[in-house]
């Protein structure tokens, strides 16, 4: 089954350190993409990152970087010098071709909390 | 500024009506999606479109139609036939209807039935 695992329902952190969120996949296809949102209190899906299963370098966009472990079917989400702005829920997502159509398989989510 | 807007922001309904929830987008994408969000869950997806006149179920269709007549319009109608229908909507648009081409999110509507 195709499944996306975020084990972490709540995250602390300290302003200007950096932070990890974890996310574990399961998919039996060999092309898959796997997708970082973060959603702040208004409600909106943010796009964060993107990583296929063929990139050789794991994604980087600013302070998002993605932790791309294939083997382990892990793709954590590295967020470095946290902000109060980062304060927010995170899902990882993942492409799944299921049921005749391709679609984004979310996982429950991480809410991180950055403190001052 | 191109983006995608829904409306209303906060909607109550009460037990036995359909309400219809707008969803409107200007970056000219021809996918558009709607999606189901609960307390403390992920996204599920409710009905897609990838092209005008066109649509498919997603995973938890029931109790909900839409209509695709317009390429910037992707109306969601929550019918009385949807048995727990409170919860947070969101609509998403992308170019193309491939999950790897970013997916656009609007602000969302927040469904309470009374």
């Amino acid at each position: 089954a195709q499944k996306i695992t975020q084990t972490q329902p709540g995250m602390f952190v300290q302003e200007k350190e950096a932070v990890t969120l974890d996310c574990t996949y399961d998919t039996s296809d060999p092309s898959y993409g796997l997708f970082w949102y973060k959603q702040p209190s208004s409600g909106e899906m943010i796009f964060l990152i993107y990583q296929g299963s063929y990139d050789q370098q794991n994604a980087t966009e600013g302070r998002y970087s993605l932790n791309f472990q294939k083997a382990r079917k892990s793709a954590n989400l590295v967020i470095s010098a946290s902000q109060l702005g980062d304060s927010a829920m995170y899902f990882c997502a993942m492409r799944a071709f299921s049921g005749g159509y391709n679609k984004l398989i979310f996982g429950a989510g991480t809410r991180l909390a950055v403190h001052p | 500024d191109g983006g995608i807007t829904q409306s209303p922001k906060y909607l109550f309904r009460k037990e036995g009506q359909n309400v219809t929830l707008s969803c409107e987008q200007n970056l000219n994408h021809d996918a558009m999606y709607w999606y189901r969000q609960d307390p403390g869950q992920g996204l599920r997806l409710i009905y897609y479109s990838q092209i005008v006149n066109d649509f498919q179920k997603g995973d938890i269709a029931e109790g909900y139609s839409v209509s695709r007549e317009k390429k910037e319009s992707f109306p969601l109608t929550v019918t009385s036939a949807q048995k727990n229908p409170t919860a947070f909507y969101l609509c998403a648009s992308s170019i193309r209807q491939e999950p790897v081409v970013e997916q656009f999110f609007g602000p969302g509507t927040r469904l309470t039935v009374l």
